[in-house]
């Protein structure tokens, strides 16, 4: 079953604007990465955080991890109509080789 | 070079053919994967082969058949599919098969089966 929930399921903004999208896992974790998925193509990593980590920067993006709510969220600053994509959160399972990714969010920027 | 090729981009088969999927990475990495992704859905996992050998599968049907030749390729073969089993294949890779490294993944193929 899956792990992740991921909302909104679809985000339609500016350039310029920001975009946050939210993750919501059900079991204990390892660490949560996020994926970026353009059209029809393979995923691209974006940034991991482990478990002990409240919060991560790269870039544009920055990612915040609550362990105590099960839930994470991706924040992309200055979106760019390059940024278009489905955005996936991907859990490892405690003990467990599996990664599992979330619902995702399909995000359009409009120039 | 970080890239994972997967060939052909696009396969169209009919239900009776056989054919097969390839994924090559040369970043030395130990373990690689296959995906199934169904349109809008995210994502699921297939088969994990660590170190050459199959780790994991996760109850796929017979009529795919995964097989590691080396540590840098991965097929899947393909044979008496299903309508239903039209998809797009990732490939993927990380250095070990652990969950939480990092996965590099293809471009994928897009099967349609008629």
């Amino acid at each position: 079953s899956q792990q992740g929930e991921e909302d909104p399921q679809a985000l339609s903004i500016q350039e310029g604007e920001n975009a946050t999208m939210n993750c919501s896992y059900k079991t204990s974790i390892n660490n949560l990465q996020w994926y970026r998925q353009n059209s029809g193509r393979g995923l691209v990593h974006l940034i991991l955080i482990r478990s002990n980590e409240r919060e991560k920067h790269s870039g544009r993006l920055r990612v915040t991890l609550d362990t105590s709510k099960k839930s994470s969220s991706l924040l992309i600053t200055a979106s760019r109509a390059a940024d278009t994509a489905s955005y996936f959160c991907a859990t490892d399972l405690l003990n467990t080789d599996k990664l599992i990714f979330g619902t995702g969010t399909r995000l359009q920027v409009f120039p | 070079d970080t890239e994972v090729t997967q060939t052909p981009k696009h396969l169209v088969m009919g239900m009776t053919n056989k054919k097969s999927l390839k994924c090559e990475q040369h970043m030395g990495h130990r373990a690689m994967y296959w995906y199934k992704q169904k349109a809008k859905k995210p994502p699921e996992l297939m088969f994990v082969y660590s170190y050459e050998k199959l780790s994991i599968n996760e109850s796929v049907p017979s009529r795919f058949s995964p097989e590691c030749p080396n540590s840098s390729l991965l097929n899947l073969h393909l044979h008496a599919l299903q309508p239903e089993d039209s998809a797009l294949y990732l490939c993927a890779s990380s250095p070990r098969e652990l969950a939480k490294n990092i996965q590099y993944f293809g471009a994928g193929t897009r099967l349609s089966v008629l």
